[in-house]
């Protein structure tokens, strides 16, 4: 079946430093691949989606690029906030969201 | 903007018991409402997906015996945990979406199950 493997369970930061979180998926088919971000005792919010092979997509300072070739779709942060401190989902769908195969989940914390 | 209000957010229920949960979406017209869990430990397994006018569709692992479904309308879903027992402890979340091609999941803030 489908999965999202995230490798980091936990990345903490100083703020100002670049961040990347890994996302790698397996599936047969042509996914959608998508980033959930979830501040604490919030419901998870849409951060980024995609499913344009190496087309880079951003959103609040967030990027990440979807390549088919490596299955991968890496989220990442040129310069983190304080704000940003939270759990991030990796998720795939294959069909824009009907259905959401979620990774493990990385906890981001970043320190003043 | 569209909003999904879970209900309760946190429930304690006795061993054997059986817990209802609710979800409520604002703002939009939740055709499909997804119900996922959070077990300890690990991240969110779909439950089952429902889409108003259609059939419920389980996942592997998840029955209509055991976690019953109602989706009635467009902006209400409910689910039961019947006979819950210790490993149906976790976060239940609900995501809905309104039909089309590019739409959005809106999550609740989920609803977090105790089993003592």
């Amino acid at each position: 079946g489908d999965s999202v493997t995230q490798t980091e369970g936990l990345v903490t930061l100083t703020k100002g430093l670049p961040v990347m979180l890994n996302c790698t998926y397996q599936t047969t088919y042509s996914p959608f691949l998508f980033w959930y971000v979830q501040h604490l005792n919030e419901a998870p919010k849409l951060l980024l989606k995609s499913s344009t092979d190496n087309k880079r997509t951003e959103h609040q300072g967030f990027y990440a690029t979807l390549h088919k070739s490596s299955s991968s779709f890496h989220l990442q942060k040129s310069s983190v906030q304080l704000s940003d401190s939270a759990l991030y989902f990796c998720a795939l769908s294959l069909n824009m969201g009907y259905k959401l195969t979620f990774g493990t989940g990385t906890s981001l914390l970043v320190d003043p | 903007g569209a909003l999904v209000y879970q209900y309760p957010r946190r429930t304690i229920c006795k061993s054997g018991t059986s817990m209802r949960m609710e979800c409520q979406a604002v703002g939009f017209q939740a055709t499909s409402v997804a119900w996922y869990r959070q077990s300890p430990q690990k991240t969110f397994e779909l439950i089952a997906l429902s889409t108003v006018n259609s059939a419920i569709k389980y996942e592997q692992n998840f029955t209509q015996e055991k976690f019953p479904i109602s989706h009635p309308n467009l902006s209400f879903s409910s689910m039961t945990v019947l006979n819950a027992y210790l490993e149906d402890r976790g976060l239940y979340l609900c995501g809905a979406r309104s039909t089309g091609a590019n739409t959005e999941v809106f999550f609740g803030k989920g609803t977090r199950l105790t089993v003592v």
